[in-house]
């Protein structure tokens, strides 16, 4: 059955620090993956889809990376600011569906 | 933008109603899916549905039913609803991807609905 592990559970860091948000999973049979912010009460937005064929995206300061041959995804965000404040989900479309990491909780300080 | 609208962003039910939270999505999605998120446990798929009149069980169905009539609107009942159906309800739809000729495409979320049953 497919796992997906997000670490670590929760970030506290300074503004202007670079971070990578780690994602990984137990199953190399996926397809796409996608990464999405989340803040409190709200619904998901997405940040970056990798498809399968692809290594990594970028936008803006987000960059994210697909390793399948080491189960592992990374969000890496670059000059954090307060605003980035939220929870990050990663999240893998397998076959017939998609599965959620339980979501890395990040503060950024001021 | 793809924009996927949810009914109400919060919701207070009474034990034994019947509940109905709805979902549109403007992009011609032929996928659709309702989740709930509760602290600690995640999201969890309820019900999804990949065409008109189509619907698939998710992980925790129970108590739940769903209906598509058109491919913009997916609705999730609830039968007669319960306090421990008290959570967070995100629907969510995307496209099939061509492109990767088997998975699914890009997520796309709406705000969610906050429903508590007393």
């Amino acid at each position: 059955k497919q796992e997906v592990t997000q670490i670590p559970a929760a970030l506290s860091v300074p503004e202007g620090e670079n971070l990578v948000l780690n994602c990984s999973f137990t199953d190399s049979a996926i397809y796409n993956l996608q990464w999405f912010r989340q803040d409190p009460g709200k619904g998901l937005t997405s940040l970056l889809l990798i498809q399968s064929s692809q290594r990594e995206q970028t936008s803006g300061r987000l960059n994210a990376s697909l390793d399948k041959s080491s189960g592992r995804s990374t969000l890496y965000i670059a000059a954090s600011q307060p605003g980035d404040s939220a929870t990050y989900l990663c999240a893998f479309s397998g076959t017939y569906k998609y599965i959620f990491g339980t979501g890395t909780r990040l503060k950024v300080l001021a | 933008d793809v924009k996927v609208t949810q009914s109400s962003r919060y919701l207070v039910k009474r034990t034994g109603e019947k509940v109905f939270l709805e979902c549109v999505q403007d992009m011609d999605h032929e996928n659709m899916f309702w989740y709930r998120q509760d602290p600690g446990l995640g999201l969890r798929l309820i019900y999804f549905s990949y065409d008109v009149k189509m619907k698939e069980k998710g992980d925790i169905p129970e108590g739940y039913s769903v209906s598509r009539e058109k491919k913009e609107r997916f609705s999730l009942i609830l039968e007669s609803a319960s306090t421990n159906q008290t959570s967070m309800y995100l629907c969510a739809s995307s496209s099939s991807s061509p492109r990767t000729s088997l998975g699914w495409g890009e997520q796309y979320f709406g705000p969610g609905t906050r429903l508590t049953v007393t």
